[in-house]
């Protein structure tokens, strides 16, 4: 059963193009969701978080959507760089759970062409 | 650089064996985490500490242990091991117990052989 699903394993944009990456998940406990980058052989580095008395949170490049009705999320990236180019993981976890354990997408691979 | 530290980096050993994973959270973080990746599979959760106390299981293995010490750096023992453990192991810590941002470690890349 996977409670959050990434359904685009990947996605190319050109460089100074927005990049939205989308994310769905199922649990109505999740409150608060984060966005990771990885790029190979390193651990996730954190991008960008938001809790679910928000609908957005704006930080620099990145901003993130949350639409609760939807159960649905999505990270915009603008513009869009080469180096953004690497994995990119939707996390969620349910306070009410009094634990921090996140539950994570697939993850999306984003290629920013020059 | 997160401020999360994880060693070894690599790991390589055969089936059957015993292996410890070592990580030292950020200054100040009470909370360790404890997260599998295996190939093509996102990240699972496996343990969570806080404070020295076991806070959450995930779907760890009865062949995988963990602990966090005094001084807050946990350990993860896995134990005969199997192929099918190759994986990356990544640590994670936090201030807060829950609803708080994780920072992730570099990760140990284990191959069973």
């Amino acid at each position: 059963d996977q409670q959050v699903k990434q359904n685009s394993p990947s996605l190319s944009v050109q460089e100074g193009r927005i990049s939205i990456l989308n994310c769905d998940y199922t649990n109505s406990m999740f409150d608060y969701f984060l966005w990771y980058k990885k790029y190979p052989a390193e651990g996730p580095t954190f991008l960008i978080s938001i809790s679910s008395i928000k609908d957005k949170n704006e930080d620099g490049r990145f901003t993130v959507f949350l639409n609760k009705s939807a159960k649905h999320l999505s990270l915009h990236i603008v513009p869009s760089q080469p180096g953004d180019s690497a994995v990119y993981f939707c996390a969620a976890s349910a306070g009410a759970d009094n634990t921090g354990k996140l539950i994570f997408g697939q993850g999306t691979t984003l290629q920013v062409k020059p | 650089d997160s401020g999360v530290t994880q060693t070894p980096k690599h790991l390589i050993t055969a089936t059957g064996q015993r292996v410890t994973l070592r990580c030292s959270p950020r200054s100040g973080d009470l909370s360790v985490y404890w997260y599998q990746q295996s190939l093509d599979q996102g990240l699972q959760f496996l343990i969570q500490y806080y404070n020295g106390e076991e806070r959450a299981k995930g779907n760890i293995l009865e062949r995988f242990s963990a602990q966090q010490f005094p001084d807050l750096h946990s350990e993860l023992n896995l134990s005969s091991l199997e192929l099918g453990d190759s994986a990356l192991y990544f640590c994670a810590s936090s201030v807060l117990p829950r609803t708080d941002t994780q920072y992730f470690g570099p990760g140990t890349r284990l191959t069973v052989l």
